[in-house]
């Protein structure tokens, strides 16, 4: 069974910081995606990466793809409020499970002024 | 452009009362579609998927269901809802190809409170 952990769950930080969401997952992959869900809203889509060593960024984020470690980062650079949200990785593990996603449980960002 | 909409945007049931909630894509044809369920404070639950009208797959015994009457078309339903029925419940689509670029979109979702 895929197993998608996201450490930490929860991240305070102050404005202006700098810091890192992490991503594992158990199988083999080259199909990882980046959601972010503000309190009672659905999901939009960040970032999608599809291979080893991928990179995306956008504003003050910044997803990339070690497919090898099983391992996607997400790098919150000089942090704003407005960053504040749940961000969620999901992985297509695609050759066992065709077109589905399997999420991780989300990383609950506060950003402190 | 390709838009999804769901409702109810809330609904408030009792337990033991059938359940409908409908989504409709707009703007694509023959899309994959998916239905999950988020508890609060959780991450998201697959359900249901379906890759045509009639197809369905089951992620997770329950006593939910789901029907693809029509192409773009997705209804989850229940005949009797537990309380541990409620959550937020959110439909998505993705591209009839698979091709891996293509995020899964999502709609608004339905908040369901179960008494």
């Amino acid at each position: 069974e895929l197993k998608v952990e996201q450490n930490p769950l929860f991240l305070s930080m102050q404005e202006g910081k700098n810091y890192t969401i992490y991503c594992n997952y158990s199988t083999t992959s080259d199909r990882l995606y980046w959601y972010r869900q503000d309190p009672g809203k659905s999901l939009e889509s960040l970032f999608v990466l599809l291979s080893n060593g991928a990179v995306k960024q956008e504003g003050r984020l910044m997803a990339s793809l070690d497919t090898k470690a099983r391992l996607s980062t997400l790098h919150i650079t000089a942090a704003v409020h407005d960053l504040s949200a749940t961000y969620f990785c999901a992985v297509d593990p695609t050759m066992e499970y065709g077109n589905k996603l399997v999420f991780g449980a989300g990383t609950i960002l506060r950003v402190k002024s | 452009s390709q838009t999804i909409h769901q409702w109810p945007a809330t609904l408030v049931q009792p337990v033991g009362s059938p359940l409908s909630l409908e989504c409709t894509v707009e703007g694509t044809s023959n899309p994959n579609l998916y239905w999950y369920r988020q508890a609060a404070g959780r991450g998201l639950q697959l359900l249901f998927y379906s890759v045509g009208i009639g197809q369905i797959s089951s992620e997770v015994p329950q006593n939910l269901s789901a029907s693809r009457p029509q192409d773009r078309q997705f209804i989850l339903s229940s005949k009797k809802l537990l309380l541990s029925d409620s959550g937020f419940y959110l439909c998505a689509w993705s591209a009839p190809e698979y091709i891996g670029n293509q995020p899964q979109h999502f709609g608004d979702g339905t908040r369901l409170s179960i008494l």
